[in-house]
């Protein structure tokens, strides 16, 4: 069984770029949530995919965008970088069910620097 | 609103001194509460789920438990290698079924 996968490990931008953080899912689940985890905070919930659709968002502005493949893999895109978005970038899988409550699974996680 | 509140911040525990951390949450509808474990630099790692009140779950030195309004990561005997931060999240059926809601964690150090 494959765990959750997510590039590059590191990244460095500077004020005003845009970045894409890829993620590939758990074998076996359909969806996709991604996270912010600033220094010393727990995560914060960005967005979730499921179907290939946004299933869900947190308070972040609409420069922190995404999509998800058929192959259940996703793509974070974040515009107009701010020295705020500095943080480590979480990506979790899971299986939403009709019942259950969904236990994510997270990847290792993107760390991103902004300059 | 919704919140987690983790307690304490740190907690520094000699080699087979148990004790506990402490998660206290408020929602609207608990949906599920889990902990995980993070190492520094790495992503949370599962621990455990818990669905409903008087539920309890055990993985080798951890013990977790959950009442109405907290739960608790009982550890017993820690070893350094249990040294890590804890994070508890929640899912409140209240909000989106993706949408976990995290405290800032206990970061536990544990002398050998």
């Amino acid at each position: 069984e494959t765990g959750v996968t997510q590039s590059p490990t590191h990244l460095i931008k500077t004020r005003g770029q845009q970045v894409t953080l890829r993620c590939s899912s758990q074998s076996g689940h359909n969806t996709v949530s991604w996270y912010q985890q600033a220094l010393g905070q727990g995560p914060q919930f960005i967005f979730q995919y499921y179907r290939e659709e946004e299933n869900g968002r947190g308070n972040f502005p609409p420069r922190f965008s995404g999509l998800q493949f058929p192959n259940y893999s996703s793509e974070l895109n974040v515009n107009a970088l701010e020295l705020d978005d500095s943080a480590l970038y979480l990506c979790a899988s899971s299986l939403i069910t009709p019942r259950a409550a969904d236990t994510q699974y997270f990847g290792p996680g993107t760390r991103l620097t902004v300059l | 609103e919704d919140q987690v509140t983790q307690s304490p911040e740190a907690l520094r525990l000699q080699e087979g001194e148990s004790s506990s951390l402490n998660c206290s949450y408020t929602v609207s509808g608990l949906r599920g509460l889990f902990w995980y474990r993070q190492d520094p630099g790495k992503g949370p790692e599962f621990l455990f789920t818990l669905y409903s009140a008087g539920e309890e779950k055990e993985k080798e030195r951890l013990k977790a438990t959950l009442t109405k309004k907290e739960s608790f990561l009982h550890i017993t005997a820690p070893k350094p290698e249990d040294s890590a931060t804890y994070l508890c999240a929640v899912g409140d059926y209240g909000g989106s079924q993706g949408n976990l809601i995290f405290g800032k964690g206990t970061k536990l150090s544990v002398k050998p």
